[in-house]
């Protein structure tokens, strides 16, 4: 099913350690996006990327590195994860930004 | 920011009722849109309106878009209790330096009761 798949579904970590958050899609978009959701504050930008190659910070990038090899796929790594960073991670993907965006599922990451 | 804030936070109506959502901006946009998200899941995309146009319809939902005055509103017709969810705007400039970025507000949480 043509979409955007996020893996995992959650995870736990253990403050300091790292991981990556993967994002795939197979719609030929060029846009993705990441995006964290708390309670009470809708959606915060973390990185996007218009294109393979080419990425940039949002709102609330510091801790997060991305990456944009290829047009499919957009990884989130957490260099050395924070309880502050417990959250729901959503990517996301746009052809162009003019018709919306199609969202994954989540990843929702507790760290102790 | 670009943020769009979106009023009411919380909205609860009966079913047959119309809902109606606003949301405000900052800046110039390229494009408003409209999310739905079922709790536990993604968002889904439900509507776009361009600035150049004013209304636009999908189904049961209606988007209108005042550009002077930096608003929107999102209008759910013949309410469902399936339609209970949490609504979100976000704004788009897609131009310049903000090409790429989406950036939403906090939302309105629908509660349809049947």
């Amino acid at each position: 099913n043509a979409g955007v798949t996020q893996t995992p579904k959650f995870q736990v970590l253990k403050t300091g350690q790292s991981m990556t958050l993967q994002c795939a899609q197979d719609m030929n978009h060029e846009y993705m996006s990441w995006y964290r959701q708390d309670p009470g504050m809708g959606l915060r930008l973390i990185h996007y990327s218009v294109g393979a190659g080419i990425t940039d910070q949002g709102e609330v990038p510091n801790g997060y590195n991305v990456s944009r090899s290829t047009t499919e796929d957009f990884p989130l790594r957490l260099l050395s994860a924070a309880p502050s960073q417990t959250s729901v991670y959503f990517c996301a993907s746009s052809y162009r930004g003019l018709y919306g965006y199609t969202f994954g599922s989540g990843t929702r990451l507790t760290v102790v | 920011s670009q943020q769009g804030e979106e009023d009411p936070q919380a909205l609860s109506i009966q079913e047959g009722e119309n809902a109606t959502m606003n949301c405000s901006y900052k800046t110039s946009i390229n494009n408003l849109q409209w999310y739905r998200q079922n709790s536990g899941r993604g968002l889904v995309h439900l509507i776009l309106i361009r600035s150049n146009e004013r209304e636009k319809h999908s189904g049961r939902l209606r988007v209108t878009l005042d550009t002077s005055k930096k608003s929107s509103s999102l209008l759910i017709t013949a309410s469902r209790a399936a339609d209970t969810a949490s609504y979100f705007c976000a704004t788009d400039s897609n131009r310049g330096s903000t090409l790429g970025r989406l950036y939403f507000g906090r939302g309105t949480q629908l509660t349809v009761w049947p």
